[in-house]
């Protein structure tokens, strides 16, 4: 059974940075782009970043470009998001999400994400 | 960006009844379109891939369709497990964008 799990979510304060991790089981991690989406509160979700199989290409959404990172540990089948800078329109639910099969010439589908963990930026 | 807009945005419905939700995208994204459900507390479960490709273990009675800008999902006889949220997203572009969800409800 394929399994995401994050953490590392919690309350910071304007400027501060927090690590999300994402822990997958159940798959041949190493074989899947990942990606991580937020969801502000009453608001839709939001691709923020994401990242192929060996980690050498990296995509952002524009307004987290410079200060957030993500990166992936194949070998603890891990994927991870430093978060640098935050701000307010930061706070949101972070989610992890496989990659589908069935991909565009330069995007994809989700079809296995986490329940995420929720980010919190206030003073 | 492509913007994706889905309608209605909050839609009262029963058990047993047919329902369609509309997404509308802001040029043309050929037929590269997915469908989730989402419940409170839960991430996002896929339904729908390639505008009309049914996942895996989907119940048959959701279908996709649609191609270009106008999208639709479509639930043939609504279950009480269906009442929950749905999302489209494009992914003809790398920023791949949703729709703002579309709430399901009991009337």
């Amino acid at each position: 059974e394929v399994q995401l799990v994050e953490s590392g979510g919690g309350l910071v304060q304007p400027g501060g940075s927090l690590r999300l991790s994402c822990a997958a089981s159940g798959f041949t991690f190493r074989s899947y782009w990942m990606t991580w989406v937020r969801q502000a509160p009453g608001k839709g979700l939001e691709w923020v970043a994401n990242i192929n199989q060996d980690g050498s290409e990296k995509y952002y959404e524009d307004s987290v470009k410079g200060r957030f990172t993500i990166s992936r540990d194949n070998a603890k089948n891990s994927l991870y998001l430093q978060l640098n800078s935050l701000r307010a329109e930061d706070t949101a639910v972070y989610s992890c999400a496989r990659d589908g099969y069935y991909c565009s010439d330069t995007s994809c589908y989700f079809d296995y994400w986490g329940q995420g963990t929720l980010v919190t930026v206030s003073s | 960006d492509i913007q994706m807009t889905q309608s209605p945005s909050t839609l009262s419905a029963s058990v047993g009844d047919r329902v369609t939700i509309t997404c509308r995208a802001s040029q043309s994204i050929s037929s590269w379109l997915a469908w989730y459900q989402q419940k409170p507390g839960k991430g996002p479960k896929l339904l729908i891939y390639k505008a009309s490709g049914l996942e895996s273990g989907v119940p048959s009675r959701f279908s996709g369709s649609g191609s270009g800008t106008e999208f639709t999902l479509t639930i043939s006889s609504l279950q009480p497990d269906d009442f929950a949220t749905y999302h489209c997203q494009q992914y003809k572009s790398y920023s791949r964008t949703f729709g703002q969800g579309t709430k399901l409800e009991i009337k």
